[in-house]
């Protein structure tokens, strides 16, 4: 059973600050999602890693994939306060794009003035 | 592009009712579509795969009978939760896949309270 776990789970940060969410799964897979979710709202993506080593950079927020660790994170540098939201990291079960994801019990991120 | 739209957006319904919620894909046709479900403060957890032209698959835990899932045409599926009670109230999101990309693109999500 695929299990993906994201640390840590709750994160108040001042504005200025960097910071990094790490994201963990159990089982192989080929592709790796972060997204964004705000108070009532549904998910918007951020980010989509398909290889080991991949690194995506969008604004302020940066992702990166090692497969081999199985490990995701997403860096925050500079955090303002516009990026406070829940970040889910997920990953895709089976190796087709006919496959549901598998989500983190997700990051919710507050930063402060 | 592969904009996903959920109708309603919002619902509120006595217990014992059914309710249908449509997941549409806007501008891609989508053989594969998925049901989520979202409770108050935690993450999201797949329910079912809605394949068009057959039957969905349901995740362990989830009762086919109770969530009706029906994929009549690439760019709709529809859930029916049947005889709702109040532990059904929930945030329900439906994503779909473009065939041509590597992303989920998901709905604005369907808050479902039962009374």
């Amino acid at each position: 059973e695929l299990k993906v776990e994201q640390n840590p789970l709750f994160l108040s940060m001042q504005e200025g600050k960097n910071y990094t969410i790490y994201c963990n799964y159990s089982t192989t897979s080929d592709r790796l999602y972060w997204y964004r979710q705000d108070p009532g709202k549904s998910l918007e993506s951020l980010f989509v890693l398909l290889s080991n080593g991949a690194v995506k950079q969008e604004g302020r927020l940066m992702a990166s994939l090692d497969t081999k660790a199985r490990l995701s994170t997403l860096h925050i540098t500079a955090a303002v306060h516009d990026l406070s939201a829940t970040y889910f990291c997920a990953v895709v079960r089976g190796g087709g794009g006919a496959d549901g994801l598998t989500f983190g019990k997700g990051t919710h991120l507050i930063i402060q003035p | 592009g592969a904009v996903v739209s959920q109708h309603p957006s919002r619902v509120i319904c006595k217990s014992g009712t059914s309710v249908k919620i449509e997941c549409r894909s806007l501008d891609f046709q989508a053989t594969t579509m998925f049901w989520y479900r979202q409770f108050p403060k935690q993450s999201l957890m797949l329910m079912a795969t809605s394949n068009e032209g057959s039957k969905a698959t349901y995740e362990q835990g989830v009762e086919k009978d109770k969530f009706l899932i029906n994929h009549a045409s690439l760019t709709l599926s529809t859930l029916t939760v049947t005889s709702a009670h109040p532990e059904d109230s929930s945030f329900y999101i439906c994503s779909a896949s473009p065939s041509t990309r590597n992303e989920q693109f998901f709905g604005p999500g369907t808050r479902l309270t039962v009374l």
